[in-house]
């Protein structure tokens, strides 16, 4: 199974911030990941895909990039409303998998 | 607009089975393929397994922790996406998503999840 690390599990930032969170997966998923938001008590929300696609409908703000083993979620200038639990996911080949979580508070 | 409606989730013992029902509306439920995801309370997610459309064969594919123990299936003359559960654990509690399959092969809509306890 492919091994998805995220980096840091837990983020304490301020409204305004840019913020970079690290995905590295344990083999090559070339850009087969994706990045989900959630929230406490509600569904995940995909935001980012094929590394670097930004989902309709979500704020410009937020950007991937990365290919191979490495990619990063940048949101540029964090909002009230973007204070959550960020996701990475591969599926490059199955299981798909998630990163264990980035957990994203205000400062 | 896209919308997904899980039920049938509640308190089992061990040992157990359960049905989990999720209604599709929306968007054309047969030209998608489907997954389940559960999260474990205060825990990441977990991607259950998938069901492919028509046209794959309504293929699947599980995680290996419920391989041989749980089954998805679908309805597509009811816009309905089933997972059966047996000989659940109390590894197996947990909030339970059923999830659309875009195009491009990610999760792009998700409904709101249905919880399932698996508890003595």
């Amino acid at each position: 199974d492919i091994q998805l690390t995220q980096s840091p599990s837990f983020l304490s930032a301020s409204v305004g911030d840019r913020v970079i969170i690290t995905c590295r997966a344990s083999q090559d998923i070339s850009s087969y990941s994706a990045w989900y938001q959630q929230k406490p008590g509600e569904a995940p929300k995909l935001l980012i895909y094929s590394a670097s696609t930004l989902q309709s409908g979500v704020p410009s703000r937020f950007s991937g990039s990365g290919s191979g083993t490495e990619f990063t979620l940048t949101i540029s200038s964090l909002q009230p409303e973007d204070f959550a639990t960020y996701y990475c996911r591969q599926r490059k080949s199955y299981p798909i998998t998630f990163g264990q979580g980035t957990r994203l508070e205000i400062k | 607009e896209v919308q997904l409606v899980e039920s049938g989730g509640g308190l089992v013992q061990p040992g157990g089975s359960l049905r989990l029902s999720c209604a599709a509306s929306g968007f054309s439920f047969s030209d998608h393929y489907m997954d389940w995801v559960r999260q474990a309370p205060g825990k990441g997610l977990e991607w259950v397994g998938r069901i492919r459309k028509k046209s794959n064969s309504y293929t699947t594919e599980y995680a290996a922790s419920v391989k041989g123990r749980f089954t998805i299936s679908r309805d597509d003359s009811k816009n309905s996406l089933y997972l059966q559960m047996n000989s659940l654990k109390t590894e197996d509690t947990a909030v339970y998503f059923c999830s659309r399959v875009s195009s491009d092969y990610d999760n792009d809509y998700w409904g709101q999840g249905t919880l399932v306890t698996v508890s003595s």
